[in-house]
């Protein structure tokens, strides 16, 4: 059974720029969850999808970053102009409905230069 | 919300020492604590997770401990070896007030140097 894939594994923009960051979940999965991890600090919560709906999206920092889940599959993270500080290691982490352990993509790296 | 903290932030041990870290977290309500360790270019993967309802709970040389009272929580790796060298990530899940799965809150990492 695949992993969470996610592509590009590395970005490097330059600030203004937009950047389209994917997620591929572990097939079956309806919970969908984004995170973030920035200067090696602790990895933070952006948002979580349940099939295709937004369930909580409290996470996102502002309304640069746009995220969409196209019928309930794969997902797309994007940020539209990218700024010095959303650099980081984005990751995308996919469960079942009623499970509990979610399991993480390798991450995208993100550099804004 | 939620606010985890874990310590150390860097940890090194000889070959066949054991290694603990420890976090904290700060709300009550939280009934789910896992912990993820990440290797160089791989995503977190969960190695062992402890529910509010047990107090201990062991696989291997892995063992994690959860205090409720003081809300605390503790990753052993005993009788390390070189290949435990990697970030160690704890984390809280709030209550679920949702059927459909909930979101993590982190603490800042462990790096662990297992030296041979």
């Amino acid at each position: 059974e695949a992993g969470v894939t996610q592509f590009p594994s590395h970005s490097v923009i330059e600030k203004g720029q937009t950047v389209t960051l994917r997620c591929d979940p572990i097939s079956g999965h309806d919970n969908l969850y984004w995170y973030r991890r920035v200067m090696g600090k602790e990895i933070k919560f952006l948002l979580h999808f349940v099939k295709e709906s937004k369930q909580d999206e409290s996470g996102m920092p502002n309304n640069r970053f746009l995220a969409e889940r196209t019928g309930g599959t794969y997902s797309t993270l994007k940020v539209q102009p990218a700024e010095l500080e959303d650099s980081g290691v984005y990751f995308c982490a996919s469960s079942k409905t009623g499970y509990t352990e979610a399991f993480f993509g390798q991450g995208t790296r993100l550099t804004v230069v | 919300g939620e606010n985890v903290e874990q310590h150390p932030s860097t940890l090194s041990v000889q070959e066949g020492d054991s290694a603990v870290i420890k976090c904290t977290y700060s709300d009550s309500a939280s009934n789910y604590f896992p912990w993820y360790k990440q290797e160089l270019g791989k995503g977190p993967q969960l190695i062992i997770d402890i529910r509010s309802n047990v107090g201990e709970k062991k696989d291997q040389r892995i063992a994690v401990t959860l205090n409720k009272t003081a809300k605390h929580f503790s990753l052993h790796i005993t009788e390390t070896q070189p290949e435990d060298s990697a970030v160690y990530f704890c984390a809280a899940e709030p209550s679920r007030v949702k059927a459909a799965g909930n979101k993590l809150t982190f603490g800042g990492g462990t790096r662990v140097l297992v030296k041979p």
